[in-house]
C-alpha cells in the first residue's frame, strides 16, 4: 500500500469559488503528479513536479495551478471553479523510474 | 504524440474463464507498457508491466504480451475471480519516467459468478 493521501475525497462547490485539492505522501518521493480523469475516460497529466520548487505543466492544458514548497505536499488550486472543471483529480508520486503510486482521487463537482 | 487505443471498453466474463484486453499504440519510440487496475473509488494500481526488449511476461494469473512490429500489447487474465472486476487501463511511454505516459481509455471488466 502506498502512503499517498488526497483530501477532500468528494467536493461539491459553486461556480466562481476558489478550491484547493490537497495531496500528501510520506514516502519521501521527489516526483509528484496530478492527473485529471473524466468518468469512464483515460487519465490525462495536468501537472508534475521533480522536487521542491519544481512545477511543470502536463500534456492536458488546465486552468489549475500547483505548488511544491515541501517534498511531501503537492496541492492543486483552482482560483475560480467552473462547471467544466467537474472531474476526478488523481494525485500520484514516484521514487523514480516508472514506478508510480496513485492516491484514491478527489471527485470535484462544480454547480 | 503517442496515441493508445484500448479494446473492448466493457467485457463480461464467466468466473473461471479467461479475459483478454488489447491495446495498440502509435509511437514506435514507446518502450514501456504498464497495465493498471482501478477499483471503484480508488486510484489505479500497477498490476504488471513489460518493456520492449521482452515479448511476454507472466505473474501468476496475469500475463502481458507485446508485439512491437504490430505495435500492440495485450493483458491476459486466466481463471478469473470476482475480485478481478475493475477498470483496467493500459499505457505506453517512450521514456524512463512517467511524464510521457499515455493511457488507454480503459476496459470495465465484470466477472459473473
Amino acid at each position: 500500500e502506498a502512503d499517498i493521501y488526497q483530501t477532500p475525497r468528494y467536493l461539491v462547490i459553486g461556480t466562481g469559488k476558489k478550491i484547493t485539492l490537497e495531496c500528501s505522501q510520506t514516502m519521501g518521493h521527489d516526483k509528484m503528479y496530478w492527473y485529471q480523469q473524466d468518468p469512464g475516460m483515460e487519465l490525462h497529466l495536468i501537472h508534475y513536479s521533480y522536487g521542491v520548487n519544481s512545477t511543470e505543466k502536463g500534456d492536458l492544458s488546465s486552468e489549475s495551478t500547483v505548488s511544491r514548497i515541501r517534498t511531501e505536499h503537492f496541492p492543486l488550486t483552482l482560483e475560480s471553479a467552473r462547471p467544466s472543471h467537474t472531474s476526478q483529480y488523481l494525485c500520484a508520486s514516484s521514487p523514480g523510474g516508472n514506478t508510480i503510486y496513485f492516491g484514491e482521487g478527489s471527485w470535484l463537482t462544480v454547480v | 504524440g503517442e496515441n493508445v487505443e484500448q479494446h473492448p471498453s466493457t467485457l463480461s466474463v464467466q468466473e473461471g474463464d479467461s479475459a483478454v484486453i488489447k491495446c495498440t499504440y502509435s509511437d514506435s519510440a514507446s518502450n514501456y507498457f504498464p497495465w493498471y487496475k482501478q477499483e471503484l473509488g480508488k486510484g489505479p494500481q500497477l498490476i504488471i508491466d513489460i518493456r520492449s526488449n521482452v515479448g511476454e511476461k507472466k505473474d501468476q494469473r496475469i500475463a502481458v504480451t507485446l508485439n512491437k512490429t504490430a505495435k500492440h500489447f495485450s493483458l491476459h487474465i486466466t481463471e478469473t475471480q470476482p475480485e478481478d472486476s475493475a477498470v483496467y487501463f493500459c499505457a505506453a511511454s517512450p521514456t524512463f519516467g512517467n511524464e510521457k505516459l499515455t493511457f488507454g481509455t480503459g476496459t470495465r471488466l465484470t466477472i459473473i459468478p
